[in-house]
């Protein structure tokens, strides 16, 4: 069984644009969630999607949003890209929302 | 509001050395505590999850406890080996909110 993929891999942005990021989770998994990892935070949570809604939502601004497809493909979209919004975005896709299973992330930089 | 700390945030140990990584969370009432890995620059591997139900629970080398009453989690590593170096996460799982609350991990050097 394939794993979590995320795409791009890598990206360079620059302040004041948007961006989107993709997460395919695993086949048969219906509930995505989305992490932010930083070196000064560590990992925070997102959002969470199961079955296209929107389960649940971290303390991010407004500028951080997601969506779910009826395939359980996920993309979260980030607008008016600020400095500190430079991290590794994780995915993690889970069956039965025990265990989470994480895709390689997406390096974003913002420049 | 649920914290998680781990103990220490760095190590550095030969090979072969038998090593304990410590987790401490605020809130006792978790539904599980997943302990990951990281390598440089890559995604998570989940190493072990442990149902609060769960005393400890063991794969290979690694032995992962859980004691709620005192909010406490250790990840054991035995016979310590240069490819074990990475960081090492533990999440708690609150249940209700259906969202992992991270330590901000340790960093693990097995040297040759």
């Amino acid at each position: 069984k394939a794993g979590v993929t995320q795409t791009p891999r890598y990206l360079i942005k620059t302040r004041g644009q948007q961006v989107t990021l993709s997460c395919s989770p695993i086949s048969g998994h219906r509930s995505v969630s989305w992490y932010q990892q930083t070196p000064g935070q560590g990992l925070q949570f997102l959002f969470e999607y199961f079955s296209e809604t929107q389960r649940n939502k971290g303390n991010f601004p407004g500028r951080f949003s997601g969506r779910q497809f009826s395939n359980s493909r996920s993309e979260m979209n980030v607008s008016t890209l600020e400095l500190g919004d430079s991290a590794l975005y994780l995915c993690a896709s889970s069956f039965d929302e025990l265990e989470q299973y994480f895709g390689p992330g997406t390096r974003l930089t913002v420049t | 509001k649920q914290e998680v700390t781990q103990i220490p945030a760095a190590l550095s140990v030969p090979e072969g050395e038998n090593l304990v990584l410590n987790c401490s969370f605020t809130d006792s009432a978790i539904y599980n505590l997943q302990w990951f890995r990281q390598d440089p620059g890559k995604g998570l591997t989940s190493l072990l999850l442990i149902q609060s139900s769960q005393r400890e629970q063991t794969s290979g080398r690694l032995n992962a406890s859980l004691d709620k009453s005192s909010g406490r989690s250790t990840l054991y590593i035995a016979a310590s080996q240069p490819g074990d170096s990475a960081t090492y996460l533990c999440a708690v799982h609150g249940g209700n909110n259906r969202k992992l609350i991270w330590g901000l991990g340790t960093s693990l050097a097995v040297n040759p």
